[in-house]
């Protein structure tokens, strides 16, 4: 079956920078590779996605990059600011029959 | 858009007893909904994927018996833990979907903290 691996698991930032989060997959069929941010006490909520036929992906602040040669798939948000600290999970899916999601990053923004 | 409504947010209960979540699509049908289970400050582990009118499909390592998946409406979908001990004491989360947006989505659930006591 499909493993997700995810680094890092913490990483904090000052406000204004960026943050990077990044993805490997292992299964070559997987298609669809979503980003959710997770606050606390929450559920996930969607904040970008990526099909397999795209290589990159931009909404304002937050892009995604996926190299399907590698395997792997990255969230960028540039500008960072205290509200985007969360918990944000990678997943990845073949057309979205089963959602395999990687072990999560906690992102703490320091004002 | 693409909202799911997920309840109760919170509940705590003796153990021996069941407990029931609803999973609710309000603003769209979910041929496809899947019920996560996440301990603290880990990710999220599928237990099942219940497709509108069929049997849940369950992970391995998931006791059918004791997660009870009902999906009989393409808007609504149940899960009962029965006889419920301290063990399953954990958040739960649902996603229904695709979402008609023309991509592969599925929104999440706000979840339910369940506390067996």
């Amino acid at each position: 079956g499909e493993n997700v691996e995810q680094h890092p698991s913490t990483l904090s930032v000052q406000e204004g920078d960026s943050a990077v989060i990044k993805c490997t997959y292992s299964d070559s069929a997987s298609n669809y590779f979503p980003w959710y941010k997770q606050e606390l006490g929450k559920g996930p909520q969607l904040i970008i996605d990526i099909r397999s036929n795209v290589g990159e992906k931009k909404d304002q602040r937050i892009a995604v990059t996926l190299n399907k040669t590698a395997k792997h798939f990255s969230l960028h948000i540039t500008e960072t600011q205290p509200e985007d600290s969360a918990v944000y999970f990678c997943a990845a899916s073949i057309s979205g029959n089963q959602f395999y999601f990687g072990t999560g990053t906690s992102l703490t923004v320091i004002p | 858009g693409a909202v799911v409504s997920q309840h109760p947010s919170r509940v705590i209960c003796k153990s021996g007893t069941s407990v029931k979540i609803e999973c609710r699509s309000l603003d769209f049908q979910a041929t496809t909904m899947f019920w996560y289970r996440q301990f603290p400050k880990q990710s999220l582990m599928l237990m099942a994927t219940s497709n509108e009118g069929s049997k849940a499909t369950y992970e391995q390592g998931v006791e059918k018996d004791k997660f009870l998946i009902n999906h009989a409406s393409l808007t609504l979908s149940t899960l009962t833990v029965t006889s419920a001990h301290p063990e399953d004491s954990s958040f739960y989360i649902c996603s229904a979907g695709p979402v008609p947006t023309g991509v592969d989505g599925y929104t999440f659930g706000s979840g339910t903290r369940l506390t067996v006591v």
